[in-house]
């Protein structure tokens, strides 16, 4: 079965610092797709990064960047210099044939001055 | 560019009563839909999705239901809801069906009491 973990309930880090939010995915499907998302206290989902399984290359998007190991089935955020905004919580999801966009638990990132 | 509205954004309400949620899309066609709930301090959970006109696939067994009346208007419904039926609600857009992006839009937070 499809699934997805986030280990890191919580996670803090100095501003301007980088910082890395770890996903670890199970699947047997060859072809699929990694999301991040951001959800700050408002509520609502914002779309970060996005890497499929096929690219060669790991995405990446201004000051994210997403560290795509496939035989680790590991697909980590990378945020590089942290800025207070970037305080909420990032959810880590997988979608393959089906739609079914299934997320992990989710890691909430606390950026401290 | 394309942007999606769900309201109302919060509502609260008595166990029993009946409940529709909307959702719409605007700057695409034929947009797959999605419904999602995401309970307190959990990621989320895929409700319904629809890839067209009156086509509704539910993914969890409950007492909500999904319409989709217009290309672009998604409607989450309850005849009477539940305690458990608290949480928040997501509505989401993909351009594809499968592995693509989905977008959010801002979420309803929904109290039953």
């Amino acid at each position: 079965a499809q699934k997805i973990t986030q280990t890191q309930p919580g996670m803090f880090v100095q501003e301007k610092e980088a910082v890395t939010l770890d996903c670890t995915y199970d699947t047997s499907d060859p072809s699929y797709g990694l999301f991040w998302y951001k959800q700050p206290s408002s509520g609502e989902m914002i779309f970060l990064i996005y890497q499929g399984s096929y690219d060669q290359q790991n995405a990446t998007e201004g000051r994210y960047s997403l560290n795509f190991q496939k035989a680790r089935k590991s697909a980590n955020l990378v945020i590089s210099a942290s800025q207070l905004g970037d305080s909420a919580m990032y959810f880590c999801a997988m979608t393959y044939n089906n739609n079914d966009m299934r997320f992990g638990a989710g890691t909430r990132l606390t950026v401290k001055p | 560019s394309q942007t999606i509205h769900q309201w109302p954004a919060t509502l609260v309400q008595p166990v029993g009563s009946p409940l529709s949620l909307e959702c719409t899309v605007e700057g695409t066609s034929n947009p797959n839909l999605y419904w999602y709930r995401q309970a307190a301090g959990r990621g989320l959970q895929l409700l319904f999705y629809s890839v067209g006109i009156g086509q509704i696939s539910s993914e969890v067994p409950q007492n909500l239901s999904a319409s989709r009346p217009q290309d672009r208007q998604f409607i989450l419904s309850s005849k009477k809801l539940l305690l458990s039926d608290s949480g928040f609600y997501l509505c989401a857009w993909s351009a594809l069906a499968g592995v693509d992006t989905q977008y959010f839009g801002p979420g309803t937070r929904l109290t039953v009491l």
